[in-house]
């Protein structure tokens, strides 16, 4: 057990709406990742950190911002969800560059 | 870039067979990790079997192989003695390892198994 948890692991929302996913840690490691999951994509890095305040974008990007104020918590948001962001999101931590990574049990969202 | 790809999106083997899942890649670090995850019906992201790029030997973990070969740029997974348990969405990862790299995983797309009784 990594100690991963995300929040919401379900949610509606309505279009037009902010969205925050949490994805909080208790190892204290120093990196993290958000990904969204879509049919006959795979997994698509979001945006990841490397340290506290320390963030940078991924290859889908677009639409979303995150935040690492504490070592324990990326958040993830939607400042106004649309219905391309309707998707499944995993968050990943990983203590250094090597063979370990831990996934959460993945948020799904909807956008009505 | 980095880049994976797995080119079959739907396998079928039969239970008790073996079967390969396939895998190329593409990146320009010189050192570099590969992951196989398994993903079954329920969502989660399970992780079967690594190989770092200087490994010398194939990675091994159970029913679980890495059949890499560097020079092909592939990394294959093969399940021997497959079980029912084993159906489910199987994704190709990888990571660059060097100090400037921030150890971001790119994956493929996935493939669909199903194991038949």
């Amino acid at each position: 057990d990594a100690g991963i948890t995300q929040s919401p692991r379900h949610k509606v929302t309505e279009t037009g709406t902010p969205v925050t996913l949490r994805c909080h840690q208790t190892e204290n490691h120093r990196y993290m990742y958000w990904y969204r999951q879509d049919p006959g994509h795979g997994l698509r890095l979001i945006h990841y950190s490397y340290g506290v305040k320390d963030t940078d974008k991924g290859e889908v990007s677009d639409g979303y911002s995150v935040s690492r104020s504490k070592t324990e918590d990326f958040l993830l948001t939607l400042e106004s969800a649309t219905s391309s962001q309707t998707s499944v999101y995993f968050c990943a931590i990983s203590v250094s560059l090597g063979n370990t990574i831990y996934f959460g049990e993945g948020s799904w969202l909807t956008v009505v | 870039a980095q880049k994976i790809t797995q080119t079959q999106p739907g396998m079928f083997v039969q239970e008790k067979e073996a079967v390969t899942l396939d895998c190329t890649y593409d990146t320009s670090d010189p050192s570099y990790g590969l992951f196989w995850y398994k993903q079954p019906s329920s969502g989660e992201m399970i992780f079967l079997i690594y190989q770092g790029s200087y490994d010398q030997q194939n990675a091994t973990e159970g029913r679980y192989s890495l059949n890499f070969q560097k020079a092909r740029k592939s990394a294959n997974l093969v399940i021997s003695a497959s079980q029912l348990g084993d159906s489910a969405m199987y994704f190709c990862a990888m990571r660059g390892l060097d100090s400037g790299n921030t150890g971001k995983l790119i994956f493929g797309q996935g493939t669909t198994l199903q194991v038949k009784p």
